[in-house]
């Protein structure tokens, strides 16, 4: 069966620091994977997805940036937080064809 | 992808049936009705999806009303597990993998 796992599930970061949140799924192949950061309150923001290894398309111009480098690897970075990127950070996947998302536990960020 | 309206939140009694509205009325003839939920702190759960024709597993039942401008995502007995946000989507299979997660339903299940 299908795993997606996500982590760190908590962190605190101040203002200005890098940040690396790393998404790997299990049991599948050349899923679609997809960043998504929920503040709190409110509703889910697609943040980037992917097609495949390489192929980044972006939802939301901001300071944040994403790779994958494996198939089945998604990486959420940022060079410098700020406050306003605090939330509870979503990884998804879905299959090829598929538009069944299939969500990480999340990791939430607080920016101090 | 057409828009839907849910209500912000619904009661239901343990044990009792939670009926979901969501209306989709611009739906176009190639989108799909889509229902996650979301537990408190944790990520969104698929549910359940349909076309025009009545679904079910084994999570819930999804009825599409024949002209499909609404439906309702029935959770036949629920528990106070079933606490949570339920979201209705409606997206075609074109047009690229975005999906769009609006403010769906809080629904409470009460004791």
């Amino acid at each position: 069966s299908q795993t997606i796992h996500q982590w760190p599930a908590t962190l605190v970061q101040p203002v200005g620091s890098p940040l690396s949140l790393e998404c790997t799924v299990e049991g599948t192949s050349n899923p679609n994977l997809y960043w998504y950061r929920q503040a709190a309150g409110r509703g889910l923001q697609l943040l980037f997805y992917s097609v495949g290894i390489g192929q980044i398309s972006s939802e939301v111009p901001q300071n944040l940036s994403a790779s994958r480098p494996q198939d089945r690897q998604f990486i959420l970075s940022s060079k410098k937080l700020l406050l306003s990127d605090s939330g509870f950070y979503l990884c998804a996947w879905s299959a090829p064809d598929s538009y069944e998302q299939y969500f990480g536990p999340g990791t939430r960020l607080t920016v101090t | 992808d057409a828009k839907t309206t849910q209500p912000p939140s619904m009661d239901c009694a343990e044990g009792r049936a939670a009926n979901l509205p969501c209306n989709h009325s611009t739906i176009s003839g190639n989108e799909y009705v889509y229902w996650y939920r979301q537990i408190h702190s944790q990520g969104p759960q698929y549910i359940i999806h349909g076309l025009k024709n009545n679904e079910t597993n084994e999570m819930a039942s999804l009825i599409i009303t024949e002209d499909r401008k609404s439906s309702t995502l029935i959770l036949p007995h629920a528990t106070l597990r079933d606490t949570a946000v339920y979201y209705c989507i409606v997206r075609a299979l074109t047009g690229g993998f975005k999906t769009i997660f609006g403010a769906g339903t809080r629904l409470f299940v009460k004791a």
